[in-house]
């Protein structure tokens, strides 16, 4: 199956900093997102993106699909960012989603 | 966004009892939904596909019989942990995706996931 692979696993980040995630993945997709869980094991969808740049307030993504990776950007971040960021993607052909590790990310004030 | 409910939230049981798990699309039909377990600080691992009305389609490695699913109608599915044993404590997650026509384009191919049930077998 498709390999998703994230980095960096872990982030400290002091709040109001900017960063970037990015994932990898294997082979060519039809279906990629990001989400983020949160403390109680929530998955909460930030973006369906298998191809382009979108923007969502503070957060935004970018897939290259031909170059195949994504990136998510949080910018200004806030200690409500920290937790889990999970990217996850489907190949062509395929039905089932297939994670990532994830990028365990920590905003301090 | 489409919503996606799981029931209960967090079940203890004793080991050898069975544990039935409801994931149920609220907003939308939903012909195919997923089962996946996390282990704490791993990622999430597909188990099985549901499919509505047929049997599921069960992971390399993940026992069909321990683990029982059935996907009656497009909005629920439920799985059934039979004889629990200690090592089946995990977070139990479900997902669906919205095939119909109820959805604008874009939700129609995003997933969406349940918010998880916790198990702990002693």
């Amino acid at each position: 199956g498709i390999q998703v692979e994230q980095s960096p696993p872990d982030l400290i980040l002091q709040e109001g900093a900017n960063s970037t995630l990015r994932c990898n993945f294997s082979d060519s997709v039809n279906n990629l997102q990001w989400f983020h869980q949160n403390p109680w094991g929530q998955l909460i969808n930030l973006f369906y993106i298998p191809s382009g740049t979108k923007q969502n307030g503070r957060l935004s993504a970018t897939t290259v699909a031909t170059e195949r990776y994504s990136l998510l950007y949080i910018s200004s971040s806030q200690t409500t960012d920290s937790g889990v960021y999970f990217c996850a993607a489907i190949r062509y052909g395929n039905n089932r989603l297939a994670f990532g590790k994830g990028n365990q990310v920590v905003v301090i004030p | 966004g489409a919503v996606v409910s799981q029931h209960p939230s967090r079940v203890i049981c004793k080991s050898g009892t069975s544990v039935k798990i409801e994931c149920r699309s609220l907003d939308f039909q939903a012909t195919t939904m997923f089962w996946y377990r996390q282990f704490p600080k791993q990622s999430l691992m597909l188990m099985a596909t549901s499919n509505e009305g047929s049997k599921a389609t069960y992971e390399q490695g993940v026992e069909k019989d321990k683990f029982l699913i059935n996907h009656a109608s497009l909005t629920l599915s439920t799985l059934t942990v039979t004889s629990a044993h200690p090592e089946d404590s995990s977070f139990y997650i479900c997902s669906a995706r919205d095939w119909g026509t109820s959805g604008r384009g874009t939700q129609r191919r995003t997933q969406y996931f349940g918010p998880g049930t916790r198990l702990l077998v002693l």
